[in-house]
């Protein structure tokens, strides 16, 4: 059976902290995983990755996976109060014709 | 504006009701999603179409159903059989089953039974 797997589950830290989100995984026919953002209601894509060792950025986030060790990092450099969301990887595997989420990490950015 | 719309965005069931909630989608997708998200929890997928008048079950479709008359339209109702309808339930949408960072998501619909 296909499964995500996110840690921690949730995280509080100051501003301007730096934070590491964890998502690991293990699916058949992998294909992609994809990052995203829910703040209140629709969760907003962040990242998608396909292949090992080259890091995605965008702004102060960042990711990069590891197909061999089958995980992926989520970087928050310079925490703001407007990055308090949760944070939900999911990864599509070929096979499954789906997307498959992981649970979630809760990120609480305090001023 | 192309978009999901969902509806309605908050609903309040007695027990032993059964509610229906409306996705509507003007982005000519194909394959059409419903999820449900309880706290602590990520979105874990109750049904999916890849097609008009074709609808497959997801991870917890137990309790739900569904219908696929028009390509726009994937309403979900949650029967009187599901034990804890009480979440908060996302549509989404895309070109096919999958282009990853393709897929768009409505607001959500948060149910509450009371």
């Amino acid at each position: 059976e296909d499964k995500v797997v996110q840690s921690p589950l949730s995280l509080v830290v100051h501003e301007g902290d730096t934070v590491t989100l964890n998502c690991s995984y293990e699916v058949t026919n992998f294909r992609s995983l994809l990052w995203y953002k829910q703040e209140k209601k629709a969760p907003t894509f962040l990242f998608m990755l396909t292949s090992s060792g080259i890091e995605k950025k965008s702004g102060r986030l960042s990711s990069i996976l590891d197909k061999k060790e089958l995980f992926s990092i989520l970087n928050i450099t310079a925490t703001q109060t407007g990055d308090s969301a949760v944070y939900l990887c999911a990864v599509d595997a070929r096979r499954a014709q789906k997307l498959v989420f992981g649970q979630g990490t809760r990120l609480t950015i305090n001023p | 504006d192309g978009g999901i719309t969902q509806s309605p965005k908050y609903l309040f069931r007695k027990e032993g009701q059964n509610v229906t909630l409306s996705c509507e989608q003007n982005l000519n997708h194909d394959a059409m999603y419903w999820y449900r998200q309880d706290p602590g929890q990520g979105l874990r997928l109750i049904y999916y179409s890849q097609i008009v008048n074709d609808f497959q079950k997801g991870d917890i479709a137990e309790g739900y159903s569904v219908s696929r008359e028009k390509k726009e339209s994937f309403p979900l109702t949650v029967t009187s059989a599901q034990k804890n309808p009480t979440a908060f339930y996302l549509c989404a949408s895309s070109w096919d089953t999958f282009s990853g960072n393709t897929i768009y998501f409505g607001e959500g619909s948060w149910l509450t039974v009371v």
